[in-house]
């Protein structure tokens, strides 16, 4: 079955403070995991994907295949950073996304 | 660049009875999904549209179907509509053949209040 797990419904932390949402994943084979973000008001964006190894307004995210997960992660959160996050993958028909629930990330001073 | 537009932005419908939701492409698409984000839920996978042509189906009954025309544009139909319908109801635009895959572009969304 393809799955994607998101265990943290609320996560609130301080500015300045790490961040880190947990996501983890049911796929056979070679997932393309991807975040997506959605800012107060905002329509649903993608922040990164696991393929580009690269690092959006400070957040990095790593696929581990051992533990199947793919968390996102910040250093030192910022207030703007407050939003709803989804991890999803793409399923293996490769024509639709599967969304985790959601984590909303919440950052006060 | 335009970017993706949904219509309309609410609406309220009783059981029973079908509604139509529209939308219209990002510039340069050729791909259009719906997602159906029930309150709380992460978005749900209704199906997806190419070369106007449905592509792929997520796990939603027969009464939801959809069409695509010859401008990207596309239209989401529901029948015999539930209370469990109640939802947003998400377009999404992408480019297939192009590197970006699942890079979806998405719309403000319809919301659908079934009574």
């Amino acid at each position: 079955a393809q799955r994607v797990t998101q265990p943290e419904k609320l996560l609130s932390v301080f500015k300045g403070a790490p961040v880190e949402l947990k996501c983890n994943y049911s796929y056979s084979g070679s997932p393309e995991l991807f975040w997506y973000v959605q800012y107060s008001r905002q329509r649903l964006q993608l922040l990164l994907r696991h393929i580009s190894r690269e690092s959006i307004k400070g957040f990095t995210a790593d696929l581990n295949k051992g533990e199947t997960s793919f968390h996102l992660k910040k250093p030192f959160a910022q207030e703007e950073d407050s939003a709803m996050y989804y991890c999803a993958l793409i399923n293996q028909a490769g024509t639709a996304l599967i969304f985790g629930k959601g984590t909303t990330l919440s950052v006060s001073s | 660049e335009t970017g993706v537009t949904q219509s309309p932005t609410h609406l309220i419908k009783t059981r029973g009875q079908q509604v139509t939701l529209r939308c219209s492409s990002q510039s340069g698409h050729n791909t259009v999904s719906w997602y159906q984000q029930a309150l709380g839920q992460g978005p749900q996978f209704i199906f997806q549209y190419y070369r106007e042509e449905e592509n792929g189906r997520g796990n939603f009954p027969p009464r939801f179907s959809g069409l695509q025309f010859p401008n990207y544009s596309s239209e989401l139909n529901v029948n015999a509509l539930e209370l469990d319908d109640s939802a947003l109801y998400l377009c999404a635009s992408s480019f297939r053949g192009g590197a970006n895959t699942g890079e979806l572009f998405f719309g403000e969304g319809s919301r659908l209040t079934v009574l």
